[in-house]
C-alpha cells in the first residue's frame, strides 16, 4: 500500500470548515483513499473514501486531485467533537487485499472554542 | 444494533504471562481484523480472518494467535508477553472479506503488561 504524508498537528476554530491534507504521490490507479478519525481513548471511526471523484456524505467531503497525489478531506462546520486524531489511508480493494489497513501517525486536528 | 463488542476493556498482566482478548463483530460482519495500538502511534495490523481462515497476517511474532469461531467471534492470544506487548488491541469488523467496505471498530482492550 502506498505510503501517505499527514500534518502532525491542525487547529480549526469552532464552526469553520476543518481542511485536513494528505500526500500519496506514490499512489497506484487501483488503490482507494480513505480517512478514518480517532477520539481519544476510542477506535478509529470510519469517514469516507474514494478513488478519483469528489465524495461527500453526511460526515465530511473528500477532494482528490486530478493526479490523485494528493487528497484533502472537509468537515465544513467544525464542532469541538471532531477534535480527534485524522487518519488518510491509502490501500487497494480487491481479492487479495484482505482488509490491512496501513495507519500512519495521522494529523491531530484541535477545535477551539 | 450493537457495534462491535470488545473484552475486557483493560486488563493488567505480569511479563511472561499469557492473554486471551475477545471480539464480538456487528451482526452480519464476517470478517474481523485485529490491530495493535502502542501509545502515540497509528494501529498496526496484526490478523484478519474471513469466515474463520486467516487471511492476513502483519509482522507480528508467533507469540501473537487468533481463531475466528463459527458465529463469527475472534479471540486474540498472546503468548510470553513483553512489556512492549503493552497497547491499546483493537478489534475491527467489515461485511466482507475483500471489499472496500468501512471497517467498523470496537474501543478496545487495553493490555498494560509489568
Amino acid at each position: 500500500d502506498a505510503k501517505t504524508t499527514q500534518p502532525p498537528s491542525m487547529d480549526c476554530a469552532e464552526g469553520r470548515a476543518a481542511n485536513l491534507p494528505c500526500n500519496h504521490s506514490t499512489i497506484s490507479g487501483n488503490e482507494y483513499v480513505y480517512w478514518y478519525r480517532q477520539i481519544h481513548s476510542q477506535g478509529p471511526q470510519y469517514i469516507i473514501h474514494g478513488l478519483k471523484n469528489n465524495e461527500t456524505n453526511e460526515m465530511a467531503s473528500l477532494i482528490i486531485t486530478e493526479d490523485r497525489k494528493s487528497s484533502t478531506l472537509i468537515l465544513p462546520h467544525a464542532t469541538l467533537r471532531d477534535t480527534a486524531v485524522y487518519y488518510c489511508i491509502v490501500r487497494v480493494a480487491g481479492e487479495t487485499s484482505g482488509s490491512r489497513l496501513t495507519f500512519g501517525e495521522g494529523t491531530q486536528l484541535t477545535v477551539n472554542p | 444494533d450493537a457495534g462491535v463488542t470488545q473484552s475486557p476493556t483493560h486488563l493488567i498482566k505480569t511479563r511472561g504471562q499469557h492473554v486471551t482478548l475477545r471480539c464480538s463483530p456487528i451482526s452480519g460482519h464476517k470478517s474481523v481484523s485485529w490491530y495493535q495500538q502502542v501509545l502515540g502511534q497509528g494501529p498496526q495490523f496484526i490478523f484478519q480472518y474471513y469466515e474463520k481462515e486467516e487471511r492476513g497476517r502483519g509482522n507480528f511474532p508467533d507469540r501473537f494467535s487468533a481463531r475466528q469461531f463459527p458465529n463469527y467471534s475472534s479471540e486474540l492470544n498472546v503468548n510470553a508477553l513483553l512489556l512492549g506487548d503493552s497497547a491499546l488491541y483493537l478489534c475491527a469488523s467489515s461485511q466482507s472479506g475483500t471489499r472496500h467496505y468501512g471497517y467498523t471498530f470496537g474501543s478496545g482492550t487495553r493490555l498494560t503488561v509489568v
